[in-house]
């Protein structure tokens, strides 16, 4: 079975600072890591992903993550957030063999402030 | 090419009666997933369909069960709702491929209140 925590539920930051969503998970089997980003009343949207092959993956609008394997994190950045960055990110992890059941954490809520 | 489309997006019901919930896949995704989030959380698998067949289910009750029909549109029932039941149900597409990689393609789903 996978798990995955996300440390910080709320990470409140003003425009165009640095973020960074700290994401670690476990697992027994090797998987697959993900970032999805929920806007207000509305569905998740992949925002990058880790299969395999470099460990620093870059995704849309500016993103992009490292996949730590000894540490087992998957830690999102941003070098400078924009207000329309606020939204609910979720992490989630996927065994790397069958269908996808994708374990998501509770997600952290960035809040960006002028 | 159109999204994944959900309907209804909010409904209410009272305990023990029945829902059904339905999901337009995006165009060409033949697999299609149903997650439940509820409040504060993150989504937690239900079930998945591919060709018409459930391939995977989460640890939900039978009384959770779904449809997949031949134009890979689907349906989630929830029989004898209970209040743990609230929750936004979101439904997911996916070709067969991406499906194991993770890429899945939301709907923007259903909130659902059990009173």
């Amino acid at each position: 079975a996978q798990s995955v925590t996300q440390l910080d539920s709320q990470v409140p930051v003003f425009e165009e600072a640095p973020v960074e969503l700290r994401c670690n998970y476990s697992s027994s089997v090797s998987v697959y890591l993900f970032w999805y980003v929920q806007y207000p009343n509305q569905g998740l949207q992949l925002l990058l992903k880790y299969l395999s092959g470099s460990t620093l993956v870059k995704g849309i609008n500016g993103f992009e993550a490292e996949f730590n394997k000894s540490q087992t994190s998957f830690h999102l950045r941003k070098p400078s957030v924009h207000i329309s960055d606020t939204a609910e990110y979720f992490c989630a992890v996927n065994p790397d063999s069958g269908y996808s059941t994708l374990t998501f954490g509770k997600g952290t809520m960035l809040l960006v402030s002028p | 090419e159109t999204g994944v489309t959900q309907s209804p997006t909010h409904l209410i019901k009272t305990r023990g009666q029945q829902v059904t919930l339905r999901c337009s896949s995006q165009s060409g995704h033949n697999t299609v997933s149903w997650y439940q989030q509820a409040l504060g959380q993150g989504p937690q698998f239900i079930f998945q369909y591919y060709r018409e067949e459930e391939n995977g289910r989460g640890n939900f009750p039978p009384r959770f069960s779904g449809l997949q029909f031949p134009n890979y549109s689907s349906e989630l029932n929830v029989n004898a709702l209970e209040l743990d039941d609230s929750a936004l149900y979101l439904c997911a597409s996916s070709l067969p491929g991406a499906s194991a990689s993770g890429e899945l393609f939301f709907g923007e789903g259903s909130r659902l209140t059990v009173l």
